[in-house]
């Protein structure tokens, strides 16, 4: 089975902490993605990577970025936490090409930004 | 960009009935559209999907169905159990491998016994 790993399972932060979050994956998948999961809002593509050392902006990279120098490694970094970025982090990984869009997700980090 | 509409929020019915979660999409050219549960403490997990050429799927009691005329497309479970219970979300995309998933909001199902 695949196994997508998130490092921390809850993470307590303060504002205008560094904060990284680490996803690893087993099954060699070329694409990685990081989502944001708020109550009511569903998940939020922050930014997602095709293969190693490439990254995409999702639809609210605002206050994150990621790296991706290996590829079953995949980090989310926020610069500067702020309490607006309480929230669910999901990682997942899919592989490429034509009929293989199933993403498989990890178990989140629920970071709390004090 | 994808806009993806759900409903509803959340839904509770009695063991053995029927539930029905609706999504609309925007974009015509999205022709994917997986379901996914999540289950509490638990990331989301793909349980059925459906392709823009197929107007149904059924996959033991979960069922998807797909009118791409009118842009929308809805998760059928019949004879609904208590491990049903879960957030359930739909997503479309335009389905290449290149291509990335826009979620709906996610209804909350709550199966009671």
């Amino acid at each position: 089975d695949v196994k997508v790993t998130q490092s921390s399972r809850y993470l307590v932060k303060r504002t205008g902490e560094k904060v990284f979050l680490e996803c690893v994956q087993d099954m060699d998948h070329e694409n990685m993605f990081w989502y944001r999961q708020d109550p009511g809002l569903g998940l939020r593509l922050i930014y997602f990577s095709y293969d190693v050392k490439m990254k995409e902006k999702g639809d609210i990279p605002e206050g994150y970025s990621v790296s991706r120098e290996k590829k079953e490694r995949f980090s989310l970094i926020l610069e500067s936490a702020s309490t607006n970025q309480t929230s669910m982090y999901l990682c997942a990984s899919r592989t490429t090409g034509a009929n293989n869009e199933k993403l498989f997700f990890g178990s989140g980090t629920q970071l709390s930004v004090l | 960009g994808e806009n993806v509409e759900q409903h509803p929020s959340t839904l509770s019915v009695q063991e053995g009935d029927s539930a029905v979660i609706k999504c609309t999409y925007s974009d015509s050219a999205s022709n994917y559209f997986p379901w996914y549960k999540q289950e509490l403490g638990k990331g989301p997990q793909l349980i059925i999907d459906i392709r823009s050429n197929v107007g149904e799927k059924k996959d033991q009691r979960i069922a998807v169905t797909l009118n791409k005329t009118a842009k929308h497309f809805s998760l059928h479970i019949t004879e609904t159990q208590p491990e049903d219970s879960a957030v359930y979300f739909c997503a479309a995309s335009k389905g290449s491998g290149y291509s990335t998933l826009t979620f709906g909001k996610g209804t909350m199902l709550l199966v009671s016994p």
